[in-house]
């Protein structure tokens, strides 16, 4: 059962230009949802989050959506820089329960091309 | 120390062989979790410590996997009687908090069964 999916497993962008990732999810229950970044032969790192009170929550470059009647979420990049190229997580948890795992999806390799 | 810590960075083991893969969290973390990432595959979640409390392992493949933390710190993950299906990266993450949110990943364990 997958609950956080990412339908496209790879994505080329041009340099300057906006990267959109998609996520969807199918656990109401979810009420905090993250993006990691990963690039080869490291551990992922935190990119950005949302809290299900927000639609929408901004850091510089990065901007995450949230449409909860979708059950959908996604990650904006603009603009696109080469350094940018990694696979990108989404993950969702049930935070308001308390003590929940992150459940995560299987990955977009996002590819900026100069 | 700064991150979390995983060691060893890689292992090679015969099919067969115990491995014990070991993790140190970012000191005053509560959360631990143990995830993996096979081949292509996303980041499927294995075990979660929090604290005190029982700890969640309804993500462990079979009862070859098993984990423990010592003092809320430490972790280790067993693998017994390895199979080549149990190659992967092994990775760790720590939280400061028990609700799901930010985790830090260490860097991996990347296990090969030959």
């Amino acid at each position: 059962d997958q609950q956080v999916k990412q339908n496209s497993p790879s994505l080329s962008v041009q340099e300057g230009r906006i990267s959109i990732l998609n996520c969807d999810y199918t656990n109401s229950m979810f009420d905090y949802f993250l993006w990691y970044k990963k690039y080869p032969a490291e551990g992922p790192t935190f990119l950005i989050s949302i809290s299900s009170i927000k639609d929408k929550n901004e850091d510089g470059r990065f901007t995450v959506f949230l449409n909860k009647s979708a059950k959908h979420l996604s990650l904006h990049i603009v603009p696109s820089q080469p350094g940018d190229s990694a696979v990108y997580f989404c993950a969702a948890s049930n935070a308001g329960q308390g003590a929940q795992k992150l459940v995560f999806g299987q990955g977009t390799r996002l590819t900026i091309n100069p | 120390g700064a991150g979390v810590s995983q060691s060893p960075s890689n292992k090679v083991t015969e099919k067969g062989k115990d491995v014990e893969l070991r993790c140190d969290p970012i000191s005053g973390h509560t959360a631990l979790y143990w995830y993996r990432q096979s081949l292509g595959q996303g980041l499927e979640f294995l075990i979660y410590f929090q604290g005190n409390s029982a700890p969640d392992k309804s993500g462990l493949p079979s009862d070859r996997f098993s984990a423990e933390r010592t003092g809320g710190s430490v972790s280790t993950l067993t693998i017994q009687r390895t199979q080549q299906e149990d190659s992967a990266v092994y990775l760790c993450a720590s939280s400061p908090y028990g609700t799901g949110k930010k985790a830090f990943f260490g860097q991996g364990t990347r296990l090969t069964v030959v």
